[in-house]
């Protein structure tokens, strides 16, 4: 079974700042994909950046990017220059076609609020 | 191009009640996925329906249940509620089979069990 382990429950940043997510994981699968989702006080859950396993370069979007360790199974999101909009919960996420592509076994959740 | 719309947004039901929500995908969209979240147990996985056949179930008892029909919109029910069950219930749809692209999950249904 898949598990998905996100050791901060609460992170602070100044704006403008750096902040990393961290999100280990544990998957039987060779083939699956990681997810950051992020979910604002709206509660709405809204994509934030995506990494095939396969891939070996690490994703980036604008000011997300991840460092994506396959053999440390180890998944972190890193946040440039920090925005007020960038507060909110942050959900880490793989999923694979074994256990189903679309069945996402979420994290705890880090919640990330950025202060002005 | 409209979103994931569920309804209701907002439920108030009796224990021992039951209750269906519902959830219209993207236009075009085949798999549609609804998860639990609560503050004690997270984000939990529920069910998954493509093309009107459930793919993947999560660990619920069998109050809870789903479908989907010919147009993708999909229905979960939840027969004698419990107090256990008010939580945020999340709808989440994708656009194909072979998966790997992101789900799109709509605003949820907030289910209160008094």
């Amino acid at each position: 079974a898949q598990t998905v382990t996100q050791s901060q429950p609460e992170m602070s940043v100044q704006e403008a700042e750096t902040v990393t997510l961290s999100c280990t994981y544990d998957t039987s699968e060779n083939n699956y994909y990681l997810f950051w989702y992020k979910q604002p006080p709206s509660r709405q859950m809204i994509l934030v950046i995506r990494q095939e396993a396969y891939k070996q370069q690490n994703a980036t979007e604008n000011r997300f990017s991840v460092n994506f360790q396959k053999a440390a199974k180890s998944f972190s999101l890193k946040i440039s220059d920090s925005q007020l909009g960038d507060t909110a919960m942050y959900f880490c996420a793989p999923a694979g076609p074994t256990s189903g592509t679309y069945k996402y076994i979420f994290g705890t959740g880090t919640r990330l609020k950025v202060l002005a | 191009k409209a979103g994931v719309t569920q309804t209701p947004r907002y439920l108030i039901k009796t224990r021992g009640q039951q209750v269906t929500l519902s959830c219209s995908p993207i236009s075009g969209h085949r798999s549609v996925s609804w998860y639990q979240q609560t503050p004690g147990q997270g984000l939990q996985f529920l069910f998954e329906y493509f093309s009107e056949t459930q793919r993947n179930k999560g660990n619920f008892p069998g109050r809870f249940s789903g479908r989907q029909f010919s147009n993708s919109r999909s229905e979960m029910n939840v027969s004698t509620l419990e107090l256990g069950d008010s939580a945020l219930y999340l709808c989440a749809s994708s656009p194909n089979e072979q998966g790997g692209k992101e789900a799109f999950f709509g605003q949820g249904t907030r289910l209160t069990v008094v």
